[in-house]
């Protein structure tokens, strides 16, 4: 499967513990993107990497969210100090330099914080 | 930033059917505007796009037509089929505007009745 790839696919923790979320693009995509949804709503934009640097965050993105791409390949989000409002499908998605406008996403992962 | 508002957030047809969905957007430099459909669980997945050099685009039986003027642009289904049901989000962005992202709406649910 060449699409973006996505894990862990579902992950329950309890509130106040950190989270770590991994992507993998499609192979040769240097834009790599991070979105929440929720449900009832549209995808919600986090943070952009082109290559391996992050070039936009959200103001959504709050100081317990970091995000990486070290190596400009697969990209980590991590949730520090996790909140019950933080329970969510966070979409990676990814995109070519040259015409790039059209973003494909992975699965997602869920968390649900309890 | 782009804000995008989406209509209606829920959408009830006959197998056969057409079914329209409107959007408007807020930022006159967007320029390229895709639709996104979700079904439950899945990943949202591209099913047509337009850019603003064109009115409408047409793919079988899915149809987007764009007024810029006026700021909105919209999906048409015709023939709807049960298959069709699922969330659908329109999306929009700046083209080759390097740090700006997609701006999504809050979805509409399809219902296809059979």
């Amino acid at each position: 499967d060449t699409g973006v790839s996505q894990n862990p696919r579902h992950k329950i923790t309890k509130r106040g513990q950190n989270v770590t979320f991994r992507c993998d693009p499609i192979s040769e995509h240097n834009r790599l993107y991070w979105y929440r949804q929720t449900l009832g709503q549209g995808p919600e934009f986090l943070t952009y990497f082109q290559n391996e640097a992050q070039l936009e965050k959200s103001r959504l993105l709050s100081d317990r969210f970091s995000a990486e791409r070290p190596k400009g390949s697969f990209s980590t989000l991590e949730i520090q100090r996790t909140e019950q409002g933080d329970s969510a499908m966070y979409l990676c998605a990814s995109s070519p330099l040259v015409s790039g406008n059209t973003i494909y996403f992975g699965e997602g992962s869920w968390l649900t914080v309890v | 930033g782009e804000n995008v508002e989406q209509h209606p957030s829920t959408l009830s047809v006959q197998e056969g059917d057409s079914a329209v969905i409107k959007c408007t957007y807020s930022d006159s430099a967007s320029n390229y505007f895709p639709w996104y459909k979700q079904e439950l669980g899945k990943r949202p997945q591209l099913i047509i796009d337009i850019r603003s050099n064109v009115g409408e685009k047409k793919d079988q039986r899915i149809a987007v037509t764009l007024n810029k003027t006026a700021k909105h642009f919209s999906l048409h289904i015709t023939e709807t089929q049960p298959e069709d049901s699922a969330v659908y989000f329109c999306a929009a962005k700046a083209m080759n505007s390097g740090y700006s992202t997609l701006t999504f709406g809050k979805g509409t649910m399809l219902l296809v009745s059979p």
